[in-house]
Protein backbone atom coordinates (compact mmCIF):
# COMPACT_ATOMS: atom_id res chain seq x y z
CA UNK A 1 0.00 0.00 0.00
CA UNK A 2 1.33 3.79 -0.40
CA UNK A 3 1.68 5.28 2.81
CA UNK A 4 0.87 9.23 2.93
CA UNK A 5 2.98 10.59 5.73
CA UNK A 6 1.59 13.93 7.36
CA UNK A 7 3.00 16.09 10.28
CA UNK A 8 0.00 15.46 13.34
CA UNK A 9 -0.30 19.12 13.74
CA UNK A 10 0.33 22.67 12.36
CA UNK A 11 0.21 26.39 14.55
CA UNK A 12 -0.60 28.84 12.71
CA UNK A 13 -1.69 32.95 13.41
CA UNK A 14 -4.90 33.99 11.76
CA UNK A 15 -4.36 36.25 8.67
CA UNK A 16 -1.03 34.41 7.94
CA UNK A 17 0.13 31.10 5.65
CA UNK A 18 -0.78 27.37 6.60
CA UNK A 19 1.36 25.48 4.58
CA UNK A 20 0.64 21.56 5.09
CA UNK A 21 2.48 18.60 3.57
CA UNK A 22 2.30 15.20 2.47
CA UNK A 23 5.02 12.72 1.36
CA UNK A 24 3.78 9.54 -0.21
CA UNK A 25 5.66 6.14 -0.08
CA UNK A 26 5.38 6.08 -3.96
CA UNK A 27 4.99 8.36 -6.95
CA UNK A 28 1.40 8.85 -7.04
CA UNK A 29 1.73 10.98 -10.58
CA UNK A 30 1.16 9.48 -13.93
CA UNK A 31 2.16 11.35 -16.99
CA UNK A 32 -1.57 12.79 -17.42
CA UNK A 33 -2.32 13.33 -13.59
CA UNK A 34 -1.03 14.12 -10.32
CA UNK A 35 -3.48 11.25 -7.93
CA UNK A 36 -3.24 13.29 -4.82
CA UNK A 37 -6.49 15.22 -3.50
CA UNK A 38 -7.35 17.22 0.08
CA UNK A 39 -9.56 17.21 2.49
CA UNK A 40 -11.01 19.08 4.91
CA UNK A 41 -12.42 18.12 8.14
CA UNK A 42 -14.06 20.00 11.11
CA UNK A 43 -15.20 18.12 14.73
CA UNK A 44 -18.80 16.45 14.07
CA UNK A 45 -18.66 16.96 10.76
CA UNK A 46 -17.81 14.40 7.36
CA UNK A 47 -14.99 15.23 5.76
CA UNK A 48 -15.23 18.09 2.87
CA UNK A 49 -13.27 18.03 -0.65
CA UNK A 50 -11.12 20.59 -0.92
CA UNK A 51 -8.26 20.20 -4.08
CA UNK A 52 -8.62 17.05 -6.63
CA UNK A 53 -5.71 16.81 -8.79
CA UNK A 54 -3.06 18.01 -6.34
CA UNK A 55 -4.11 21.29 -7.80
CA UNK A 56 -7.60 21.76 -8.87
CA UNK A 57 -9.83 23.92 -6.56
CA UNK A 58 -13.32 21.70 -5.99
CA UNK A 59 -16.85 23.90 -6.38
CA UNK A 60 -17.50 26.35 -3.83
CA UNK A 61 -13.92 26.35 -2.02
CA UNK A 62 -12.66 29.73 -1.44
CA UNK A 63 -9.18 30.78 -3.63
CA UNK A 64 -7.47 31.31 -0.54
CA UNK A 65 -7.16 27.26 -0.53
CA UNK A 66 -4.13 26.11 -3.02
CA UNK A 67 -2.49 23.03 -3.78
CA UNK A 68 0.67 21.76 -5.48
CA UNK A 69 3.19 19.06 -6.23
CA UNK A 70 3.81 15.96 -7.56
CA UNK A 71 5.70 12.40 -7.52
CA UNK A 72 5.75 12.12 -4.04
CA UNK A 73 5.76 15.47 -2.25
CA UNK A 74 2.12 17.39 -2.27
CA UNK A 75 1.22 20.64 -0.37
CA UNK A 76 -1.92 22.27 0.61
CA UNK A 77 -1.69 25.63 1.40
CA UNK A 78 -4.30 28.18 2.60
CA UNK A 79 -3.47 32.01 2.70
CA UNK A 80 -4.69 34.11 4.68
CA UNK A 81 -5.31 31.34 7.14
CA UNK A 82 -9.23 32.20 8.85
CA UNK A 83 -10.60 31.51 11.95
CA UNK A 84 -13.21 28.87 10.01
CA UNK A 85 -10.24 26.89 8.63
CA UNK A 86 -9.38 25.31 12.13
CA UNK A 87 -9.89 21.68 11.43
CA UNK A 88 -7.73 18.89 9.92
CA UNK A 89 -7.01 18.58 6.90
CA UNK A 90 -6.13 14.72 4.93
CA UNK A 91 -4.21 14.02 1.56
CA UNK A 92 -5.56 10.96 -0.58
CA UNK A 93 -3.88 9.17 -3.21
CA UNK A 94 -5.85 7.61 -6.05
CA UNK A 95 -2.74 5.83 -8.03
CA UNK A 96 -3.21 2.50 -6.44
CA UNK A 97 -5.40 0.56 -5.07
CA UNK A 98 -6.34 0.66 -1.87
CA UNK A 99 -6.86 4.30 -2.47
CA UNK A 100 -4.91 5.25 0.84
CA UNK A 101 -5.21 8.79 2.98
CA UNK A 102 -2.35 10.15 5.34
CA UNK A 103 -3.27 10.28 9.19
CA UNK A 104 -4.19 14.38 9.13
CA UNK A 105 -2.83 17.10 9.89
CA UNK A 106 -4.91 19.22 12.86
CA UNK A 107 -4.56 22.98 11.85
CA UNK A 108 -4.29 24.79 15.15
CA UNK A 109 -4.29 28.80 16.22
CA UNK A 110 -0.97 29.72 17.59
CA UNK B 1 -28.74 19.03 -4.30
CA UNK B 2 -26.78 16.15 -3.47
CA UNK B 3 -27.32 14.09 -0.52
CA UNK B 4 -26.26 11.20 1.31
CA UNK B 5 -27.48 9.76 4.38
CA UNK B 6 -26.10 6.40 6.12
CA UNK B 7 -28.06 4.38 8.33
CA UNK B 8 -28.08 0.84 10.42
CA UNK B 9 -25.30 1.80 12.67
CA UNK B 10 -25.86 0.84 16.28
CA UNK B 11 -24.18 -1.23 19.39
CA UNK B 12 -23.61 -4.96 18.20
CA UNK B 13 -21.71 -7.92 19.71
CA UNK B 14 -18.26 -8.71 18.59
CA UNK B 15 -18.46 -11.89 16.44
CA UNK B 16 -21.97 -10.81 14.99
CA UNK B 17 -23.00 -9.21 11.95
CA UNK B 18 -24.16 -5.81 10.56
CA UNK B 19 -25.83 -3.94 7.17
CA UNK B 20 -25.25 -0.52 6.52
CA UNK B 21 -26.97 1.48 3.76
CA UNK B 22 -26.50 5.07 2.65
CA UNK B 23 -29.44 6.06 0.35
CA UNK B 24 -28.87 8.89 -2.05
CA UNK B 25 -30.50 11.36 -3.82
CA UNK B 26 -29.94 14.38 -6.06
CA UNK B 27 -27.97 13.06 -8.80
CA UNK B 28 -28.59 10.27 -10.80
CA UNK B 29 -27.18 7.15 -8.55
CA UNK B 30 -26.45 4.87 -11.39
CA UNK B 31 -24.22 7.46 -13.25
CA UNK B 32 -21.65 6.88 -10.68
CA UNK B 33 -19.14 4.64 -8.59
CA UNK B 34 -19.53 4.83 -5.16
CA UNK B 35 -17.32 4.27 -1.98
CA UNK B 36 -17.21 3.35 2.11
CA UNK B 37 -14.47 5.12 4.54
CA UNK B 38 -14.19 4.87 8.11
CA UNK B 39 -13.29 6.39 11.05
CA UNK B 40 -12.64 5.20 14.33
CA UNK B 41 -13.03 7.43 17.37
CA UNK B 42 -10.10 10.00 17.64
CA UNK B 43 -8.59 8.54 14.04
CA UNK B 44 -7.99 9.20 10.74
CA UNK B 45 -10.18 8.31 7.67
CA UNK B 46 -9.51 4.65 6.41
CA UNK B 47 -10.49 3.52 2.80
CA UNK B 48 -12.91 0.78 3.07
CA UNK B 49 -13.90 -0.12 -1.29
CA UNK B 50 -15.66 1.28 -3.79
CA UNK B 51 -18.28 -0.42 -6.17
CA UNK B 52 -18.85 0.43 -10.20
CA UNK B 53 -22.41 1.60 -11.32
CA UNK B 54 -23.71 -1.65 -12.27
CA UNK B 55 -21.85 -3.94 -9.52
CA UNK B 56 -19.28 -5.48 -12.14
CA UNK B 57 -16.18 -4.17 -10.48
CA UNK B 58 -15.74 -4.10 -6.29
CA UNK B 59 -12.65 -3.53 -5.18
CA UNK B 60 -11.78 -3.73 -0.89
CA UNK B 61 -9.11 -2.73 0.83
CA UNK B 62 -7.21 -6.18 1.33
CA UNK B 63 -7.34 -6.42 5.37
CA UNK B 64 -11.30 -6.03 4.96
CA UNK B 65 -12.23 -8.06 1.80
CA UNK B 66 -12.88 -11.41 4.02
CA UNK B 67 -15.46 -8.86 6.67
CA UNK B 68 -17.22 -6.76 4.30
CA UNK B 69 -19.31 -6.74 1.13
CA UNK B 70 -19.98 -4.01 -0.75
CA UNK B 71 -23.59 -3.65 -2.65
CA UNK B 72 -25.78 -1.35 -4.99
CA UNK B 73 -29.25 -1.37 -5.59
CA UNK B 74 -29.91 1.49 -8.35
CA UNK B 75 -33.40 0.75 -8.38
CA UNK B 76 -33.55 2.04 -4.66
CA UNK B 77 -30.80 4.48 -4.91
CA UNK B 78 -28.83 2.74 -2.16
CA UNK B 79 -25.50 1.49 -1.32
CA UNK B 80 -25.07 -1.13 1.19
CA UNK B 81 -21.93 -2.22 3.40
CA UNK B 82 -22.17 -5.50 4.82
CA UNK B 83 -19.98 -6.34 7.59
CA UNK B 84 -19.58 -9.60 9.09
CA UNK B 85 -17.28 -10.54 12.29
CA UNK B 86 -16.73 -8.01 13.82
CA UNK B 87 -14.97 -6.76 15.95
CA UNK B 88 -13.78 -4.05 18.92
CA UNK B 89 -11.37 -2.67 15.99
CA UNK B 90 -13.98 -1.92 13.58
CA UNK B 91 -15.66 0.77 16.20
CA UNK B 92 -15.93 3.69 14.00
CA UNK B 93 -17.84 6.20 11.98
CA UNK B 94 -19.20 4.88 8.21
CA UNK B 95 -19.33 7.40 5.59
CA UNK B 96 -20.21 6.70 2.40
CA UNK B 97 -18.98 8.68 -0.70
CA UNK B 98 -19.62 9.64 -4.31
CA UNK B 99 -16.95 8.73 -6.29
CA UNK B 100 -15.74 11.23 -9.42
CA UNK B 101 -13.39 8.68 -11.74
CA UNK B 102 -11.77 11.54 -13.79
CA UNK B 103 -9.15 11.27 -10.70
CA UNK B 104 -10.75 8.76 -8.74
CA UNK B 105 -11.88 11.25 -5.98
CA UNK B 106 -14.62 11.44 -3.38
CA UNK B 107 -16.79 14.48 -3.75
CA UNK B 108 -19.63 14.43 -1.79
CA UNK B 109 -19.76 12.35 1.66
CA UNK B 110 -22.75 11.38 3.73
CA UNK B 111 -22.97 12.44 7.73
CA UNK B 112 -21.71 9.01 8.45
CA UNK B 113 -23.38 6.30 10.67
CA UNK B 114 -21.68 5.28 13.95
CA UNK B 115 -21.10 1.83 14.63
CA UNK B 116 -19.93 0.60 18.09
CA UNK B 117 -19.00 -3.33 18.64
CA UNK B 118 -18.92 -4.18 22.04
CA UNK B 119 -20.38 -6.83 24.51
Amino acid sequence: DIVLTQSPALAVSLGQRATISCRASQSVSTSSYNLMHWYQQKPGQQPKLLIYDASNLASSIPARFSGSGSGTDFTLTINPVQADDIATYYCQQSRELPNTFGAGTKLELK
Amino acid sequence: EVKLVESGGGLVQPGRSLKLSCAASGFSFNDYWMGWVRQAPGKGLEWIGEINQDSSTINYTPSLKDKFTISRDNAQNTLYLQMSKLGSEDTAIYYCARALTSYWYFDFWGPGTMVTVSS
